[in-house]
């Protein structure tokens, strides 16, 4: 049984450009959370994503949107790169009220 | 922001119980205390979660106070896998609510000295 996983693994990006990370949650999972690690920081919550729609966000900009597909994966687009979206992108699934999230081993974000 | 408070870091020896302390003293009667560990360079790894009552499995004991405003990780035999960051975290559990963000905060540096 596969746990969360993550696509691609690292990433290289020029400031200004766009990125389109993925995610396929956990077998039987249907909510998919992002979260943002900056370097020696604890994951910074993004927005969550059930049946499709955005349910919460964070203290995010715009720039930062995503999409959930019918088959629960879900994708996570960042706009107008800036320096400081360097960082580890973390995709975590969940289903239930009261069920662990399980994370994948992210995405690193390299903008230069 | 994050609702608990952890000690940024600790040091416990390879073989003793490690006790990681967490305050939560605005936890409201619906919120789970959960704790998650990150060893470098992976995602964090679900550890153990609890309500009221003091739960184990087979990584570990979460000891919660009786008035909830605490509770304690123990790690019984620590090895020095278990060298992480640890989170504790609290989050609602809703029957038909989906409409929860968990929020991580900044965790305690477990270091496991040989």
């Amino acid at each position: 049984d596969a746990g969360v996983t993550q696509s691609p693994t690292h990433l290289i990006k020029t400031r200004g450009q766009q990125v389109t990370l993925r995610c396929s949650p956990k077998s039987g999972h249907d909510t998919v959370s992002w979260y943002q690690q900056a370097l020696g920081q604890g994951p910074q919550f993004i927005f969550q994503y059930y049946e499709e729609e955005e349910r919460q966000r964070g203290n995010f900009p715009d720039r930062f949107s995503g999409h959930q597909f019918p088959n629960y994966s879900s994708e996570l687009n960042v706009n107008a790169l800036l320096l400081g979206d360097s960082a580890l992108y973390l995709c975590a699934s969940s289903f239930g009220e009261v069920s662990p999230l399980h994370f994948g081993n992210g995405t690193r974000l390299t903008v230069t | 922001d994050a609702k608990t408070t952890q000690p940024t870091s600790m040091d416990c020896a390879e073989g003793r119980a490690a006790n990681l302390p967490c305050n939560h003293s605005t936890i409201s009667g619906n919120e789970y205390v959960y704790w998650y560990r990150q060893i470098h360079s992976q995602g964090p790894q679900y550890i153990i979660h609890g309500l009221k009552n003091n739960e184990t499995n087979e990584m570990a004991s979460l000891i919660i106070t009786e008035d909830r405003k605490s509770s304690t990780l123990i790690l019984p035999h620590a090895t020095l896998r278990d060298t992480a960051v640890y989170y504790c975290i609290v989050r609602v559990g809703l029957v038909g609510n989906r409409d929860d963000k968990i929020i991580f905060g900044k965790g305690t540096r477990l270091h496991i000295l040989p």
